[in-house]
């Protein structure tokens, strides 16, 4: 049971480039989320989705879109990444009130 | 929407020391409450959580308390370990429907010495 993987663990990007970061999880959960962790800023909530076939914004969803692509799967992308979007990125699912989380994506953008 | 207001860190403790991290929150309705951690490369994970008021989540060593009158949940543990050393969140939630989103605190650095 391997629980919630991210890939790739380190990115490094330049301006403009576009790139998916992956996640998966083998818990049949409904739920997942994508959240980007800043220093002293917490977790801030980019997408969810509450199950297979939907996707809601979070706090801070600009320049980014997301793709529930089975039960298992649910995917970042970046079209265009910019130096703002520099920062760890963490995905996660829920069962009833409680989330798991990734171990998270580095991603530098130059 | 909910809010967080969290100790500011880092805190810097020696082995079996008392630790409190207060966390006092704004939300509407009933949030459950929820503290998680984050070790030094790793995602986060759930430490405890309180679903209504006056009940004490407890976990590891860890206990905090849900305070309905002072919109509170502190987090404390009697004697920290070097192990302990890590970055903690407080984070509530709106209770019921199918999104459950929480709302993280800026996080407390913690570092427990020898």
């Amino acid at each position: 049971n391997a629980g919630v993987t991210q890939t790739p663990k380190f990115q490094v990007l330049k301006t403009g480039q576009s790139m998916t970061l992956q996640c998966a999880q083998d818990m049949n959960h409904n739920s997942m989320y994508w959240y980007r962790q800043d220093p002293g800023m917490g977790l801030r909530l980019i997408y969810y989705s509450a199950s297979e076939g939907t996707t809601d914004k979070g706090e801070v969803p600009n320049g980014y879109n997301v793709s529930r692509l089975n039960k298992r799967e649910f995917s970042l992308r970046l079209e265009s990444a910019a130096p703002s979007q520099t920062s760890v990125y963490f995905c996660a699912s829920r069962i009833t009130d409680t989330q798991y989380f990734g171990p998270g994506t580095r991603l530098t953008v130059l | 929407g909910n809010s967080v207001t969290q100790m500011e860190g880092p805190v810097t403790l020696s082995e079996e020391a008392f630790l409190t991290i207060n966390c006092t929150y704004t939300a509407t309705g009933y949030p459950s409450l929820f503290w998680y951690v984050q070790y030094p490369g790793e995602g986060l994970q759930l430490l405890l959580k309180a679903t209504k008021a006056d009940d004490k989540g407890s976990n590891k060593g860890f206990e905090a308390t849900y305070r309905k009158e002072t919109t509170s949940f502190h987090l404390e543990k009697g004697s920290v370990q070097v192990s302990d050393s890590a970055v903690y969140f407080c984070a509530p939630t709106a209770s019921g429907g199918s999104n459950y989103k929480l709302t993280f605190g800026k996080g407390t650095l913690l570092t427990v010495n020898p």
